[in-house]
């Protein structure tokens, strides 16, 4: 019964792969969002969904790509990996103008 | 553009200690505002939140935070830490003109000494 599901936990994969990470929020929320950490803990927002529509789209190397086929779900696709993409990601929901969820994070290892 | 700030990168206390964590951010209008602690290794939790009315306000775990207007602050306290509370926090602030966007602060990592 997670509320902010992500998968795969890590990821490990080569510079040049094209992968993608997964999110579903069963908490009825209307608005998701991806956040990068990087190694120092810093948290960057890459994009918000609000309904289904791009809502904000931080200045996000365009190998990103949102998709969000439902409100429920958000995945996050990478093309052509790179070293630097290294990081944690954590997708999150919130609604209204509460506070955000987040899911357990998935650890991204380009090698 | 909107920022927050965390005075502090680092803080080491031993147990039993009071503990202070400031936050500042730059925007003016209507903000939310937001205190996430995030374990070793974990995901963020969130620790409190102020949308408006007393502006101190009270979370889980023994932690408190109180808003003051005037000076764009958000400050995080907890009267005596346990080695449990070893953690990253993040201060996190929202605009309500602005939709939902949640900016973080940079974090300050707490080491609490047994």
């Amino acid at each position: 019964d997670t509320a902010v599901s992500q998968t795969p936990k890590y990821l490990v994969t080569q510079m040049g792969n094209d992968k993608s990470i997964k999110c579903e929020q069963n908490l009825g929320h209307d608005t998701m969002y991806w956040y990068k950490q990087d190694s120092k803990k810093f948290l960057k927002i890459m994009f918000s969904y609000n309904n289904k529509e791009l809502i904000i789209n931080e200045t996000v190397p365009n190998r990103f790509s949102p998709k969000s086929p439902d409100k429920a779900h958000l995945n996050l696709h990478i093309n052509s990996l790179e070293l630097g993409d290294s990081a944690v990601y954590f997708c999150a929901s919130s609604q209204g103008y509460g506070e955000a969820f987040f899911g357990q994070g998935t650890r991204l290892t380009v090698v | 553009a909107q920022s927050v700030s965390q005075h502090n990168h680092h803080v080491i206390l031993s147990e039993a200690a009071s503990l202070e964590l400031g936050c500042n951010y730059s925007y003016g209008g209507t903000v939310n505002l937001f205190w996430y602690v995030q374990y070793p290794g974990q995901h963020l939790q969130l620790l409190l939140k102020y949308f408006s009315g007393d502006p101190l306000v009270k979370g889980i775990k023994g932690f408190e935070a109180e808003f003051i207007k005037s000076k764009f602050s958000f400050n995080l306290r907890k009267p005596s830490v346990q080695w449990s509370d070893t953690a990253e926090y993040f201060c996190a602030v929202s605009r309500r003109d602005y939709g939902q966007n949640f900016v973080f602060g940079p974090g300050t990592r707490l080491s609490v000494l047994p």
